[in-house]
């Protein structure tokens, strides 16, 4: 069974500073990995996509990386803004279906 | 196309009263998903399908719990005999083609149980 696991558990930074979210996974045979944005009772808003095959992929302010060898993600938002608040989950396909995610990095801004 | 729509946004009912939520898929996406999320946790997957075919049930989801997609078009979940422990955000999801294409959510309907 996969288990994801995202470190740390929350995070509190001045606005501008640079965030770094951590993501690991067992099962390194996995189709893809997905960084998602949740606001607080909210959906998932898909950030990022990075397929097996691929070692990091780029959106604006964001970046992720894939290392699945060693089962961990990166994904790191540069200038951080007060908009950047919100939990940021991590969700890795290891079949052609199921995501399993982890708990989730919930992120504050401070102005 | 304004993406995955779920229907109705909240819910509070009564347990042991049944429920039903509805999921309408972006249009050209053949497969659809269901997660239940609880506070502090990251969503759990719960069913999937593609097309109108249910191709696998987690083992939580309950007898009580029954979904369907009919036509290959939307979805509804049915929960029976509603206990508390069903509260959480039930989150839906859609996708095309094969397994390495984007999951799309809606934006969730808040199930809460007194």
């Amino acid at each position: 069974k996969q288990e994801v696991t995202q470190i740390p558990a929350a995070l509190s930074v001045p606005e501008g500073e640079n965030l770094v979210l951590n993501c690991s996974f067992t099962d390194s045979a996995i189709y893809n990995l997905q960084w998602f944005r949740q606001d607080p009772g909210k959906g998932l808003t898909s950030l990022l996509l990075i397929q097996s095959s691929q070692r990091e992929q780029t959106s604006g302010r964001l970046n992720a990386s894939l290392d699945k060898s060693s089962g961990r993600s990166t994904l790191y938002i540069a200038a951080s803004q007060p908009g950047d608040s919100a939990t940021y989950l991590c969700a890795v396909r290891s079949n052609d279906y199921k995501l399993s995610f982890g708990a989730g990095t919930t992120v504050t801004v401070r102005a | 196309d304004t993406g995955v729509s779920q229907n109705p946004r909240h819910k509070i009912t009564k347990r042991g009263q049944n429920v039903t939520f509805r999921c309408d898929p972006i249009s050209e996406h053949n497969r659809l998903y269901w997660y239940r999320q609880t506070l502090g946790q990251g969503p759990e997957f719960l069913t999937y399908f593609q097309n109108e075919a249910q191709l696998e049930k987690s083992r939580l989801l309950s007898d009580r719990f029954s979904a369907e997609r009919p036509k290959g078009s939307f979805s509804t979940l049915e929960i029976q005999r509603t206990e508390q422990g069903d509260s959480a955000m039930y989150l839906c999801a859609s996708s095309s083609g094969q397994g390495g294409t984007e999951a799309f959510f809606g934006q969730g309907t808040r199930l809460t149980v007194v």
